[in-house]
């Protein structure tokens, strides 16, 4: 399976864009890019999902490498709500029903 | 909807006893999924089932583990007999079948953290 590597930890001020990149150089082309993230003491939640083309929802943006091998995700202004470890997964179109998680990158938010 | 939901939040038991977590899906969701949460290990998938049928049970970790989903709306994680090393927080998740809204994604309850002493 491919698998992603992203940084441990990153660090924002409140109401500033975090941008958090991930790398999945041995993506396929049947791969999505999927992405969750985890508040404390809750379950992981959608954030976002592409294939080829950025996107946009009300939560983030993502932006995806021309060459797939990398993408980033985009919090336009973060707000102390948005503390939490999130996760860049790569979804098999194939394998549809599994979602493997790494370790994600713990985002610090501070006022 | 009032989301997945996961009974009980909390559970300690002594090692060697049975051991039952429960799940209740979102309604109208065909899939349901079964992930335990660790310091060392992360987030794994332990199995998933589509209208009620275990699709990957791979991820169970061993005899000890069993799942079954009875009907539509309501599936059991069962460990027995138990022990320390399976403390942890688990996680139930459902989805929509593919090619209906919200299909993407995976709606996850709020846990249930076991402690095996």
């Amino acid at each position: 399976d491919a698998k992603t590597t992203q940084p441990n930890s990153m660090e924002s001020n409140e109401e500033e864009p975090v941008h958090l990149p991930c790398n999945h150089s041995t993506i396929s082309g049947t791969d999505y890019i999927h992405w969750y993230r985890q508040l404390p003491s809750q379950g992981p939640e959608y954030v976002i999902h592409g294939l080829t083309s950025n996107v946009n929802n009300r939560m983030a943006s993502l932006a995806i490498a021309e060459d797939r091998k990398s993408s980033t995700l985009i919090l336009h202004r973060a707000t102390l709500r948005d503390a939490a470890v999130y996760y860049c997964i790569l979804r098999d179109a194939a394998s549809w029903g599994k979602l493997q998680f790494g370790a994600g990158t713990q985002v610090v938010v501070t006022p | 909807d009032a989301g997945v939901i996961q009974s009980p939040r909390h559970e300690v038991t002594e090692m060697g006893q049975e051991v039952t977590l429960r799940c209740k899906p979102i309604s109208g969701h065909d899939y349901l999924f079964w992930y335990r949460q660790t310091m060392m290990r992360g987030l794994e998938l332990l199995i998933y089932f589509n209208n009620n049928v275990p699709i990957d049970d791979s991820g169970m970790p061993e005899d000890r583990f069993s799942a079954k989903m009875p009907n539509a709306s309501f599936s059991t994680l069962k460990i027995q007999p138990s022990e320390p090393r399976d403390s942890a927080v688990y996680f139930c998740a459902s989805s929509p079948l593919a090619g209906q809204v919200g299909s993407d994604t995976q709606y996850f309850g709020p846990g249930t953290r076991l402690t095996v002493l």
